[in-house]
């Protein structure tokens, strides 16, 4: 059974850094595409970008473009997702989640992270 | 990026209705499109994939028409489970993006 586990929900003050984390099992990691997604109130799901765990190769949404790092450590199936400075307007559930191979849709999700960024 | 428009928004239906709900793109994204259920508290989870292709393990009640810019989804017999919230999403260019979401109440 494919899974993908995320990391707990996180607080943290404006301008701090954070990691979140995407475990997956039941496949083989580094052959899907692993996207991100946020999810807020406003603006509903958004696309953020996906990486290609076998080789790192990442393409960001022009939104989220700099302001988000992608990762991946195949050795424990995982990716991450990171801010380096966080803003209050990156309060939000981030979802990792799967992209199926032709077609290109996305048929696993994790369980979501919430990212509070308060002062 | 391709903007998708979903109606309506909110939707009240009863158990056993059969209830539509359409997604439109702003531009032909042939037959990229993916429809999702998600419930509170919950992840996204696909349902239908390449317009019409339901996802395994999807009852039959739900379905899904459409090519370019017009699609909808259909549920045949609405049941106590599908109350929830339904988001389109197209996968044709690049980046993909999501209609807003229309949620279905109970009447």
């Amino acid at each position: 059974e494919v899974q993908l586990v995320q990391s707990g929900a996180e607080v943290r003050k404006p301008g701090e850094s954070l990691k979140i984390s995407c475990k997956a099992s039941g496949y083989i990691f580094s052959t899907y595409w692993i996207a991100w997604v946020r999810q807020t109130p406003v603006k509903g799901l958004e696309y953020m970008g996906i990486i290609y765990p076998d080789d790192s190769d990442t393409r960001y949404s022009p939104s989220f473009q700099g302001q988000v790092t992608f990762s991946v450590d195949k050795s424990i199936n995982t990716a991450y997702l990171q801010w380096s400075s966080l803003r209050a307007s990156d309060t939000a559930i981030y979802y990792c989640a799967r992209r199926s191979v032709a077609p290109e849709y996305f048929d696993s999700w994790g369980q979501g992270t919430l990212v509070t960024v308060s002062s | 990026d391709i903007q998708m428009t979903q109606s309506p928004s909110t939707l009240s239906a009863s158990v056993g209705d059969r209830v539509t709900i359409t997604c439109r793109a702003s531009q032909s994204i042939n037959r990229w499109l993916a429809w999702y259920q998600q419930k509170p508290g919950k992840a996204p989870k696909a349902l239908i994939y390449k317009a019409s292709t339901l996802e395994s393990g999807v009852p039959s009640r739900f379905s899904g028409s459409g090519s370019g810019t017009e699609f909808t989804l259909t549920i045949s017999s609405l049941q106590p489970d599908d109350f929830a919230t339904y988001y389109c999403q197209q996968y044709d260019s690049y980046p993909d993006t999501f209609g807003q979401g229309s949620k279905l109440e109970i009447k």
